[in-house]
């Protein structure tokens, strides 16, 4: 069954920098383009970043452009966002999502998230 | 950007009633619309995709309609499990991906 298990959330102070792991299974990895979506506590989802499968591709939200930068790791079944100069607003729950089948751009999978608080 | 709005914020409803979520779309998104239930403590679910086609394993008392600007999600007759709060999200038109405030659907 596909598993999306997600690692790296914690505490950090403003200006700091953070890499969020996302390891995947039970699916073949490379097929698939990925993203990370984040919750704020409280609020709703925010799209944040996608990647294609090759990983030649990158987009990212207007609200972390410049700070954050997704890759992935084919061979090793990762997907990867490293999070620099982070904010206060920056912190929610970072999920890792797979894309539907043939590049639609909808979460048919979901890891179960991790925690990014950014505090002094 | 396209923004997508949903209706009522939350909607109280008794088990074994019937529930309408709406969402509208800022913009034509066509038809790709998906809709995903999320439980407290829990990452989202996706029930809906194409605005009409239920994900797998999703049960048949969830339905989806609609088309251009307009989308409906429809619970035909509410379980315990189905209060929750739910997306929709537009995948017409990107980036960004975009979802809409959610509607958290309450017990009466």
């Amino acid at each position: 069954q596909v598993q999306l298990v997600e690692s790296g959330g914690g505490l950090v102070k403003p200006g700091g920098s953070l890499r969020l792991s996302c390891a995947a299974s039970g699916f073949t990895f490379s097929d698939y383009y990925m993203s990370w979506i984040r919750q704020a506590p409280g609020k709703g989802l925010e799209w944040v970043s996608y990647i294609s499968s090759s990983g030649s591709n990158k987009h990212y939200a207007d609200s972390v452009k410049g700070r954050i930068t997704i890759s992935r790791d084919n061979a090793k079944n990762s997907l990867y966002l490293q999070m620099n100069s982070l904010r206060a607003e920056d912190t929610a729950v970072y999920y890792c999502a797979r894309w539907g089948a043939t590049m639609w751009a909808y979460f048919e999978y979901w890891g179960q998230g991790t925690l990014v608080t950014v505090s002094s | 950007e396209i923004v997508m709005t949903q209706s009522p914020a939350t909607l109280s409803v008794s088990p074994g009633e019937r529930a309408t979520l709406s969402c509208r779309a800022s913009q034509s998104v066509s038809s790709y619309l998906a809709w995903y239930q999320q439980k407290p403590g829990q990452a989202p679910r996706l029930l809906i995709y194409g605005a009409s086609t239920r994900a797998t394993g999703i049960p048949a008392r969830f339905s989806g309609s609609g088309s251009g600007t307009e989308f409906t999600l429809t619970i035909s007759s509410l379980q315990s499990e189905d209060f929750a709060v739910y997306y929709c999200q537009q995948y017409n038109n990107w980036p960004p991906l975009t979802f809409g405030g959610g509607t958290k659907v309450e017990i009466k």
